[in-house]
């Protein structure tokens, strides 16, 4: 059981947006910043975004993210093949002392 | 650029401990931290603790609390962790990954780079 929940699954086809929810609480989302993370089959994660809407260098502008309050959520657009991948929230929690990951969301490009 | 360089795969008993390294390859650690993420088969991502490597103050998930110990050496510019008493919901990749920025805490950012990972099987 994951401390943020997201969907198990979105699937999108392409150049369409599709956005992927990440819901919290006051001790992680609601009071830290927001990670992406984007996971290939066989691959190491790879940051997507950073302080809840920032992209690293090398981010495509197709991605983005926001927050409100103890949710939040990354949306894709311009749905490429290439996204099709495992999706993870993750946050630092203070009550566990800790970064926590939502579960990871799979999406597919139909 | 860094790169995070992870030793290889490791097949352990059951009661057993393993020990994974992660070396920083083409520069040094810094002032960050470097975190584990550990990923079950088919299962979602798991941090277990990390170090900052040039205090040597380490932190950890309540799970894994006197069970795993990530130590560094500034030296060969190297963490390691070190995960015992190993059961079979221990089968995992585990990963190295370094904070987007130095902080007082290990896993308090956004990880930027992660290692290859390294497969450990525990099975009798």
């Amino acid at each position: 059981q994951s401390v943020m929940t997201q969907p198990p699954s979105a699937s999108g086809t392409p150049g369409q947006r599709v956005t992927i929810s990440c819901s919290g609480s006051t001790s992680n989302i609601g009071g830290n910043y927001v990670f992406w993370y984007q996971q290939l089959p066989g691959t190491a994660p790879k940051l997507l975004i950073y302080r809840n809407n920032q992209r690293p260098s090398g981010v495509p502008d197709r991605f983005s993210g926001s927050k409100s309050g103890t949710s939040a959520s990354l949306a894709i657009s311009g749905l490429r093949s290439e996204d099709e991948a495992d999706y993870y929230c993750a946050a630092w929690d203070d009550s566990l002392s800790g970064q926590v990951f939502g579960g990871g969301t799979k999406l597919t490009v139909l | 650029q860094v790169q995070l360089v992870q030793s290889g795969a490791e097949v352990k008993k059951p009661g057993s401990s393993v020990k994974v390294s992660c070396r920083a390859s083409g520069g040094t650690f810094g002032t960050y931290g470097i975190s584990w993420v550990r990923q079950a088969p088919g299962q979602g991502l798991e941090w277990m603790g990390g170090v900052i490597p040039i205090y040597g103050t380490a932190n950890y998930a309540q799970k894994f609390q006197g069970r795993v110990t990530v130590t560094a050496d500034e030296s060969t510019n190297t963490a390691y962790m070190n995960l015992s008493s190993l059961r079979s919901e221990d089968t995992a990749v585990y990963f190295c990954a370094r904070d987007l920025r130095g902080g007082a805490l290990a896993g308090s950012d956004a990880f930027d780079i992660w290692g290859q990972g390294t497969m450990v099987t525990v099975s009798s």
